[in-house]
């Protein structure tokens, strides 16, 4: 079965400092990946799709990578903030374009 | 545009005890999802409707979940009878469509099993 991994329970920076997440897959080979932002007590908030003929996409601060070969995502928060602090998660798509799989998430601290 | 509501926010129950969650997703939403999120964990999906038909529920435990979606709108999750690993946040999430989609989830309900 599908299994994604983000390496990272928890990851520290200072603000003004890049954050790099990372998310890695095994079993499967998904045709689009996407990162979500979860607060405390809230539910996922969607940021960026990426799809598996897209190298890189970028939203403002963020960027997302996807590499099949690898099967790695790597998802960048430039000049980061403390408002930035919250848990991300990677999600892939599910067999025949179904349901999200999600990630166990990392949990971002920035500090000021 | 208003977003997923769900309610209640919070539930404590007791062991054996039943519960049902209600989910109303975006307007104009087919697809529909329920996700349990145990502490420190990502979402792990139970059920996805397309409008009123069940997509996929392969992970949900049917001895003691159920769940329906009449007219294709509104949705409401039962557990009975609950027990104390069924502590969780339950998620409901709606997308336009199926596939490659972004999902709109709700605040969650958070069930105490005691």
């Amino acid at each position: 079965s599908q299994k994604i991994e983000q390496n990272s329970e928890a990851l520290n920076i200072q603000e003004g400092k890049t954050a790099t997440l990372t998310c890695n897959y095994t079993n499967y080979s998904p045709a689009y990946l996407q990162w979500y932002r979860q607060d405390p007590g809230r539910g996922p908030v969607f940021l960026l799709l990426i799809r598996e003929n897209e190298k890189e996409k970028r939203k403002e601060r963020l960027k997302v990578t996807f590499d099949t070969t690898l099967k790695q995502s790597l998802f960048h928060i430039t000049a980061s903030q403390p408002a930035d602090s919250a848990t991300y998660l990677c999600a892939l798509d599910g067999q025949a374009g179904t349901a999200l799989i999600f990630g166990k998430g990392t949990t971002l601290s920035v500090s000021s | 545009e208003a977003g997923v509501a769900q309610s209640p926010r919070y539930k404590i129950i007791e062991k054996r005890q039943s519960v049902a969650f209600w989910c109303n997703p975006i307007s104009g939403h087919a697809t529909l999802y329920w996700y349990q999120q145990i502490l420190g964990q990502g979402p792990k999906l139970l059920i996805q409707f397309q409008n009123n038909g069940v997509v996929d529920d392969s992970q949900l435990p049917k001895d003691r979940f159920s769940a329906e979606r009449l007219k294709g709108v509104d949705s409401t999750l039962k557990i009975q009878p609950a027990k104390l690993e069924d502590s969780a946040v339950y998620l409901c999430a709606s997308s336009f469509g199926m596939g490659s989609t972004e999902a709109f989830f709700g605040q969650g309900t958070r069930l105490t099993v005691v």
